[in-house]
């Protein structure tokens, strides 16, 4: 079974500041990856997401993501943080074999500091 | 405009008493889901759909149960077998299984117990 592991509980920066969250899975073949963020008490919106090809993806509110093999990664990263980028983050890994039930991780709170 | 309606946004119940969270979506998907969301534990599956009148367990079944009737409907009882049932509920749909099975959230469900 796949599994997603988000290391950071918590992320501070600095308004204006690059950011990056990680995100490692476990899987045997290539998943289909993705990013989601969360404002307090509302839904979970989709940031990006990588099925295929390049590996680099772009995604909504200016944020990419990178695909690399080699680590088991997806890492999210944004060059500019703004105040309203502070949420929660979730990294997401759908087996491309199986049930497609998305593995998500236990997210990412980003604090944004003026 | 298309999307996943869930209601009601805040719900109290008493111990003892059932309660229904509805999940309606409009994007004609065929895979519908509910989640759990407690602080610090990130989402976790209750019960998910992926036809009309088919179901299945998700990692946290118990105290709960689930219908699929109709295509765009996926309501889900919080029953009084469910010992801890305060959290924030999400229902969830995706288009299909294949095709890296994206998932597009609703706003969530906020349940009390008091």
């Amino acid at each position: 079974a796949q599994s997603v592991t988000q290391p950071d509980i918590h992320i501070t920066v600095s308004e204006g500041a690059s950011l990056e969250l990680r995100c490692n899975y476990s899987y045997g073949a290539t998943p289909y990856l993705f990013w989601y963020v969360q404002s307090p008490g509302q839904g979970l919106q989709l940031l990006l997401k990588y099925f295929s090809g390049d590996t680099l993806v772009q995604g909504i509110k200016g944020f990419e993501a990178e695909f690399k093999r080699s680590q088991s990664s997806f890492n999210l990263r944004k060059p500019s943080v703004h105040w309203s980028d502070a949420a929660e983050y979730f990294c997401a890994v759908v087996a491309s074999g199986g049930s497609y039930i998305p593995t998500f991780g236990r997210g990412t709170s980003l604090i944004v500091h003026p | 405009d298309g999307g996943i309606t869930q209601s009601p946004k805040y719900l109290f119940r008493k111990e003892g008493q059932n309660v229904t969270l509805s999940c309606e979506q409009n994007l004609n998907h065929d895979a519908m889901y509910w989640y759990r969301q407690d602080p610090g534990q990130g989402l976790r599956l209750i019960y998910y759909s992926q036809i009309v009148n088919d179901f299945q367990k998700g990692d946290i079944a118990e105290g709960y149960s689930v219908s699929r009737e109709k295509k765009e409907s996926f309501p889900l009882t919080v029953t009084s077998a469910q010992k801890n049932p305060t959290a924030f509920y999400l229902c969830a749909s995706s288009i299909r299984q294949g095709s890296g099975n994206t998932i597009y959230f609703g706003e969530g469900s906020w349940l009390t117990v008091v």
